[in-house]
């Protein structure tokens, strides 16, 4: 079974804080991918990594970076936290080779500025 | 612009009531289709998926969609839904030859008994 796991299941920061949200996977996936979910607004993308070292913006990268050091993990980074930034993360990751594959998710970490 | 549409933004249901729940896509090409649902307090998991062939696609809890080319819709449904069944539904679509999901804003179904 594909395992995605992220650092944190809550976590709660105040305006201004450097946050970082870790994901690691352990089924050699080339791709991960961070996505934020808000009622209404479904899943948004913020960033993927198709290798080690390179990134893609997604849909809403601003206020965002990633970090790719290793294969397995992926961190996404909020430099200076603001409180439009509360919402749940998720991370994902998949195979590019795997044609007839999907994404598989972690269990998301609720994040609240204050 | 590829876009993915659910338009049941919330839906309650009595238990043994039948499900749909629509979802449209606009993209340009081959494109795969799935659904994800995500149940309280738990991460999102996949349901089923269409890539090709037959378009009556089965997943997992006798679920079912539906791809209709010419409607551009992959419709989920149930005969019958249960309690257990209450969660959000994700309707997503992937070009042919990007790795990138486009997801739906997401239904929530709550069923009573």
């Amino acid at each position: 079974d594909v395992k995605v796991t992220q650092s944190s299941r809550y976590l709660v920061k105040r305006t201004g804080e450097k946050v970082f949200l870790e994901c690691v996977q352990d089924m050699d996936h080339e791709n991960m991918f961070w996505y934020r979910q808000d009622p209404g607004l479904g899943l948004r993308l913020i960033y993927f990594s198709y290798d080690v070292k390179m990134k893609e913006k997604g849909d809403i990268p601003e206020g965002y970076s990633v970090s790719r050091e290793k294969k397995e993990r992926f961190s996404l980074i909020l430099e200076s936290a603001s409180t439009n930034q509360t919402s749940m993360y998720l991370c994902a990751s998949s195979s590019p080779g795997a044609r007839l594959d999907t994404q598989y998710f972690g269990p998301g970490t609720r994040l609240t500025v204050l | 612009a590829q876009s993915v549409s659910q338009h049941n933004h919330h839906v309650i249901l009595s238990e043994a009531a039948s499900l749909e729940l629509g979802c449209n896509y606009s993209y340009g090409g081959t494109v795969n289709l799935f659904w994800y649902v995500q149940y309280p307090g738990q991460h999102l998991q996949l349901l089923l998926k269409y890539f090709s062939g037959d378009p009556l696609v089965k997943g997992i809890k006798g679920f079912e969609a539906e791809f209709i080319k010419s409607k551009f819709s992959f419709n989920l449904r149930k005969p019958s839904v249960q309690w257990s069944d209450t969660a959000e539904y994700f309707c997503a679509a992937r070009g042919f030859n990007t790795d990138k999901l486009i997801f739906g804003t997401g239904t929530r179904l709550q069923v009573f008994p």
